[in-house]
């Protein structure tokens, strides 16, 4: 089945600065890639895909990139703000299989 | 998007016993799930809720412990039975439309003492 990696498990970064999550699978046959941020106490919050027929996708400050041939994927978030602290996770998902595979989670704050 | 509804949204239980968690969606969804999430962990797929038919449930998961209905398309019960300490997590919902996006419901936080 498929394997999802995810690095760093924690993340600072000083207000202003751009912040890099980075995921990485296993099956060659995924071919959508969610991002998640889940705030303290609230469900996780889709906040930008991308398809494996695209390779970036942009939504004002956030990014993904996505890099079939290495099977690993990025979230980029631009000039954090300290509303960006949460916890991100990346996931996978397999044509014709509705289930997602998830990554293990990146703690990311930003300092003021 | 679609505006997902989950009750409780929190409980204390003693052990031994059962607690159901509804989820509740404001539009027909082909595909409904129920996840765990672990104190400080990651999401865990527990079933895929299936509209009348039974649940189809993961490796580790067993209908016995975690029954599951969905009588129609917006709605679907969980239910954590004969409850341990080890149980305590937040359970939630997703919800999503064959090949597209999956969101989330606020989550039930669950502690069993």
């Amino acid at each position: 089945g498929e394997n999802v990696e995810q690095h760093p498990s924690t993340l600072s970064v000083q207000e202003g600065d751009s912040a890099v999550i980075k995921c990485t699978y296993s099956d060659s046959a995924s071919n959508y890639f969610p991002w998640y941020k889940q705030e303290l106490g609230k469900g996780p919050q889709l906040i930008i895909d991308i398809r494996s027929n695209v390779g970036e996708k942009k939504d004002q400050r956030i990014a993904v990139t996505l890099n079939k041939t290495a099977k690993h994927f990025s979230l980029h978030i631009t000039e954090t703000q300290p509303e960006d602290s949460a916890v991100y996770f990346c996931a996978a998902r397999s044509f014709g299989n509705e289930k997602l595979t998830f990554g293990t989670g990146t703690r990311l704050t930003i300092i003021p | 998007s679609a505006v997902i509804s989950q009750k409780p949204s929190r409980d204390i239980c003693q052990r031994g016993t059962s607690l159901t968690i509804q989820c509740q969606v404001d539009s027909q969804v082909t595909m409904m799930f129920w996840y765990r999430q672990q104190p400080g962990q990651s999401l865990t797929l527990i079933a895929t809720a299936n509209q009348g038919s039974e649940a189809t449930y993961e490796s580790g998961f067993v209908i016995d412990k975690f029954p599951i209905s969905r009588p129609n398309l917006t709605f679907s019960t969980l239910t954590v039975s004969n409850m341990s300490p080890e149980d305590s997590s937040i359970y939630l919902c997703s919800v999503g439309k064959a090949g597209n996006e999956q969101f989330f419901g606020p989550g039930t936080r669950l502690t069993v003492l």
